[in-house]
């Protein structure tokens, strides 16, 4: 099973600021990794695929990079509702696996 | 609109059986790979199955191998969960979602405990 370890546990950032944040995989993926973001009570929501896709309706702000076992996820200028957990997951292999998340929240 | 609408969660004894049911709709069900993904509370999320478009692979995480069950029916753009043996440590919400997770559900809560 590919581990995925997602760093720092807590991001604390101050709106406006830019935030990064960080997921390494136990192997190489190539570029079969995702980002999401999950608010309290709701379902995740796709943010990146394929290391640096953004997804359907996803701003500009939003941006991924990295390829085999290092990626980033990069929040260029923090809004309120970007405060929320984030997750990686690899879709490389089975089983795929999900990060355990990055609470980012407000400084 | 890609919609993903779960339900048949509840509460189930431990060593009890639950069957979930995800109705799809606003894509062309039978082209997509199908997942469940469940999300303990207060905690991170867990891939659970997934099934391929025909239904000829499957695959599970290794906790519910050998007691859960995934299918499909793509003439009624719907996709099934059986659950049985459960355990207190599968008491979770339970997440449709669409690929390897492209498009999810609302989710449906299950929760096994005496």
């Amino acid at each position: 099973e590919i581990v995925m370890t997602q760093s720092p546990a807590t991001l604390s950032v101050s709106p406006g600021e830019r935030a990064t944040l960080s997921c390494r995989a136990s192997q190489s993926l190539s570029s079969n990794l995702a980002w999401y973001h999950q608010k309290a009570g709701q379902a995740p929501r796709l943010l990146i695929y394929g290391a640096s896709t953004r997804a359907t309706g996803i701003p500009a702000r939003f941006s991924g990079s990295g390829s085999g076992a290092e990626f980033t996820l990069t929040i260029s200028s923090l809004q309120s509702e970007d405060f929320a957990v984030y997750y990686c997951q690899q879709y490389y292999d089975w089983p795929y696996t999900f990060g355990q998340g990055t609470k980012l929240e407000s400084k | 609109e890609v919609q993903l609408v779960e339900s048949g969660g509840g509460l189930v004894q431990p060593g009890g059986s639950l069957r979930l049911s995800c109705a799809a709709s606003g894509f062309t069900f039978s082209s997509h790979w199908m997942s469940w993904v469940r999300q303990a509370p207060g905690k991170g999320l867990e891939w659970v199955a997934n099934i391929k478009q025909d239904g000829s692979e499957k695959y599970y995480v290794d906790s519910v191998k050998g007691r859960f069950t995934v299918s499909r029916d793509n003439a009624k753009n719907s996709l099934y969960l059986q659950m049985s043996s459960l355990r207190a440590e599968d008491t979770a919400v339970y997440y449709c979602a669409r690929d390897w997770a492209v498009d999810w559900g609302q989710g449906t809560l299950v929760t096994v405990s005496s």
